[in-house]
């Protein structure tokens, strides 16, 4: 079985644009989350999605937004985006409630 | 609140000793821990998940270990290799919220040849 796919695996982007990212998870998986992860914060959840509706949302800015289609694939956008947006971003599926997330390699986010 | 913590940001052990990592939890009603491990450039990996319904549970060459008294878990390593060199999480849902997690910040486990 294929695991969680993320693309691309890194990014450049200028302070003031936005970048959609993409997460293609297990197949089978129909819960998706985000989550960014940098060395002073950890891993911070973003939000959730399950069969096509945002179940949880982190303490995230709304220039932070999410998608999920119905085929599970989800792609996250972050507008406007600040020096502070740097950071690994990380997607998860999942087979059911309170079951292991399983992590694709994420997407490195650079803005300058 | 809920929270997850690590004892001790950076662990050293000699290849071949045992490592216990450990992880600290704030909210008593918890019914369920993860361990991920994360290697550099990786995504976190699950390792092995343990139930509140479990004080022990046992995986290949890793043992979690659940104490409810002191909200306390831990992670041993048996026989480290120079692969289990990366950063451990330990990581906890947050109730009646699908499948919204807490992650600990980490234990950075380098084990010496």
């Amino acid at each position: 079985k294929a695991g969680v796919t993320q693309t691309p695996r890194y990014l450049i982007k200028t302070r003031g644009q936005q970048v959609t990212l993409s997460c293609s998870p297990i197949s089978g998986h129909r819960s998706v989350s985000w989550y960014q992860q940098t060395p002073g914060q950890g891993l911070q959840f973003l939000f959730e999605y399950f069969s096509e509706t945002q179940r949880n949302k982190g303490n995230f800015p709304g220039r932070f937004s999410g998608r999920q289609f119905s085929n599970s694939r989800s792609e996250m956008n972050v507008s406007t985006l600040e020096l502070g947006d740097s950071a690994l971003y990380l997607c998860a599926s999942a087979g059911s409630y309170n079951s292991p997330l399983h992590f694709g390699n994420g997407t490195r986010l650079t803005v300058t | 609140g809920e929270s997850v913590g690590l004892h001790l940001p950076t662990l050293s052990v000699q290849e071949g000793d045992n490592s216990i990592i450990n992880c600290a939890y704030s909210n008593s009603a918890s019914d369920y821990f993860i361990w991920y491990k994360q290697e550099s450039g990786k995504g976190p990996q699950f390792i092995i998940d343990i139930r509140s319904n479990m004080d022990k549970r046992q995986g290949q060459r890793v043992t979690v270990l659940l104490n409810k008294t002191v909200k306390h878990l831990s992670l041993q390593i048996a026989a480290t290799q120079p692969g289990d060199s990366a950063v451990y999480f330990c990581a906890e849902p947050l109730p009646n919220t699908g499948n919204q997690f807490y992650f600990g910040t980490g234990t950075s486990l380098t084990v010496i040849p």
